[in-house]
Parts: structure tokens; C-alpha cells; sequence
């Protein structure tokens, strides 16, 4: 079946880097992404990664994908208090158009 | 402006009432989705329709009903509300051609008093 799991909450000092796991469980995964949700509103997407790749870097995010683990992760670096929000991993597979959202990694930022 | 809106922002019902969550994309994307959000079970699927007049149940569509006449609207009713319905409902919108997933309406937070 198709299934994606997150832990749900992370804490972080200000500074560090955070590293947010996602593992899913149906290796016909097409496209995986990382979606963030700030207190009060909708998801926002901030990457995605294509199946055939193992790295993609955006700025302060790298996402890492170990398709033979079919674990994903996510790490922002030098995490500031603006990056204190849920985040959900999220998996489309090849015979749907339907993405399936893990239950979110709520992050918290301590000073 | 393009987007995907979604109204009422917030709603306060009384059980066995029906209300109609309303939500309009301007993209033209083929499919949508209705969520529900509760603390301790992430993202549940409702409802979602492929294209206009194509509609079909996700994981919890007990006591919501959905049509889409046009591509652009895709309201969901609660036909008789019920405290456990107390949520925040997301709408989503996408087009499967592309890669860049979902996008996500504000929400609706309903209250079932």
C-alpha cells in the first residue's frame, strides 16, 4: 500500500541545521516534496525532487532522496525562528494523480 | 490575481445545520481536492474530482457531499453538520501534467457548536 511516515515533532536551536526524515512505502514514487504550514494557513510548497535524483539544493534546503530506502529528508540550514512551522513530506506515484501527504513534523525553534 | 481561494475563512454552525464550504481556482487545473485537518491524523482526503463533473470519494467522505458543475468551483457540503466535523478544511488544486504538486487554499475553519 502506499503509506508515508514522519516523526512529528523536531526541536532546534536557532543556528543549527534542522534535519526533517520521511520514509514512504511504494517504490513507484515519481515526484516527492516538502510542504511547510505556517500557524493559520495553507501548505505551501517549498521543493520537490524528481525520483531519478538523489540531491536537490535550493538555498538553505537540501533534499535527499535513498530511493533503495525510500527515505527522503529534508535539511535547512542555519534554521531561524521564520522556519517554525509544520512539514509535510508528500509522495505521487506513477499510476495516480493523487499525492499522499505523511502526517507533518511539526519544528520548533529554541533559542 | 490568480489562485486558489477559499470562503467562508471561518464558520461557526450548529449541529444538524448544512453548510457549503466554497472553493474557486483560477488556474483551470483538471483536479481538486477537499482536506480536512485535525490534530493527531495530518491530512485526510474527502473528496476530490478529477474534471468537471467527475468526482470521486477519498479516505473520509461520510456526511459530505461535493459537485463540480465548472472546472473553476468545487464546493463541499456538510449536509448535517456534526461536532466531529469540527475541523480546518483545505482545498487543493493541480494539474497532473505538472510536476509541481498540489496548491493549497488558506482554509476554512468550521466549528460545529
Amino acid at each position: 500500500g502506499e503509506d508515508v511516515e514522519q516523526s512529528l515533532f523536531l526541536s532546534v536551536r536557532e543556528g543549527d541545521s534542522s534535519v526533517i526524515n520521511c520514509t514512504y512505502t511504494d517504490s513507484s514514487s515519481t515526484y516527492l516534496y516538502w510542504y511547510k504550514q505556517e500557524p493559520g494557513a495553507g501548505l505551501q510548497l517549498l521543493t520537490y525532487i524528481f525520483s531519478n535524483m538523489d540531491m536537490k539544493q535550493d538555498q538553505r534546503l537540501t533534499v535527499l532522496l535513498n530511493k533503495k530506502d525510500k527515505h527522503l529528508s529534508l535539511r535547512i540550514a542555519d534554521t531561524q525562528t521564520g522556519d517554525s512551522a509544520i512539514y509535510f513530506c508528500a509522495v505521487r506515484y506513477s499510476s495516480a494523480s493523487k499525492i499522499i501527504f505523511g502526517s507533518g513534523t511539526r519544528l520548533s525553534i529554541r533559542p | 490575481d490568480a489562485g486558489i481561494t477559499q470562503s467562508p475563512r471561518y464558520k461557526i454552525t450548529e449541529t444538524g445545520r448544512q453548510v457549503t464550504l466554497m472553493c474557486h481556482q483560477t488556474w483551470s487545473h483538471s483536479y481538486m481536492f477537499w482536506y480536512r485537518q485535525d490534530l493527531g491524523h495530518g491530512l485526510r482526503l474527502i473528496y476530490y474530482s478529477a474534471a468537471a463533473d467527475i468526482t470521486d470519494k477519498g479516505e473520509v467522505p461520510d456526511g459530505y457531499v461535493v459537485s463540480r458543475s465548472k472546472t473553476e468551483n468545487f464546493p463541499l457540503t456538510l449536509e448535517s453538520a456534526t461536532r466531529s466535523q469540527t475541523s480546518v478544511y483545505f482545498c487543493a488544486s493541480s494539474d497532473p501534467g505538472q510536476p509541481d504538486g498540489y496548491t493549497f487554499g488558506s482554509g476554512t475553519r468550521l466549528t460545529v457548536v
